[in-house]
């Protein structure tokens, strides 16, 4: 089975902090992607990654960074939290390159920035 | 980018009712995927579709890939209290993958 972990499920951050979430997928997979999930509007892809060292911004990229330097992990931060970041962050895995790859989703890390 | 468009938001359902969820876009997509996503947890992939006019079933849940490639349609049949959550489309072209906003299903036993 995919397993695609989260460091954390809830955070809490004050704003102007820097936070960072983390992801780890133990399946060897090429491609990581980090959405956010909010209420009416679905999942929003902020970055995603085909490879180490890669990035490419998403939809909704402002205010992100990304940092892919392990094919297992792949980090989002947070370089100055705000409030209007309060979401579901959501971490996904899919394996291969031919536009069909089934991403699976890590358990989510709910963030509340104060 | 554009997402999906996914109806009904919400279903009110008595145990035992069948379910039928659908999602519209107006542009094509080569893969079809549902999800469903439990209270505080991840999506969890229940059925994936890669072919037009492909009918897929898992269990008790029943799939489809629209001839035009714009639409898919998942039911479910005989709903039980545990089938609460909420569901959602995805659809993928190459490298872009699109969401629907999601379907929260209650189940009243």
């Amino acid at each position: 089975d995919v397993k695609v972990t989260q460091s954390s499920r809830y955070l809490v951050k004050r704003t102007g902090e820097k936070v960072f979430l983390e992801c780890v997928q133990d399946m060897d997979h090429e491609n990581m992607f980090w959405y956010r999930q909010d209420p009416g509007l679905g999942l929003r892809l902020i970055y995603f990654s085909y490879d180490v060292k890669m990035k490419e911004k998403g939809d909704i990229p402002e205010g992100y960074s990304v940092s892919r330097e392990k094919k297992e992990r792949f980090s989002l931060i947070l370089e100055s939290a705000s409030t209007n970041q309060t979401s579901m962050y959501l971490c996904a895995s899919s394996f291969g390159s031919s536009g069909q790859e089934t991403q699976y989703f890590g358990p989510g890390t709910r963030l509340l920035v104060l | 980018g554009q997402q999906l468009n996914q109806s009904p938001q919400s279903m009110f359902i008595q145990e035992g009712e069948d379910v039928s969820m659908n999602c519209t876009s107006s542009s094509i997509f080569n893969t079809w995927l549902w999800y469903k996503q439990d209270p505080g947890e991840g999506p969890v992939l229940l059925i994936a579709l890669y072919k037009a006019g492909e009918l897929t079933s898992n269990g008790r849940l029943t799939a489809q890939f629209g001839i035009t490639r714009k639409d898919s349609f998942l039911n479910i049949s005989a709903s039980i209290p545990s089938d609460v959550g909420i569901y959602f489309c995805a659809g993928q072209l190459a490298s872009d993958m699109r969401f629907g906003a999601g379907t929260r299903l209650t189940v009243k036993p």
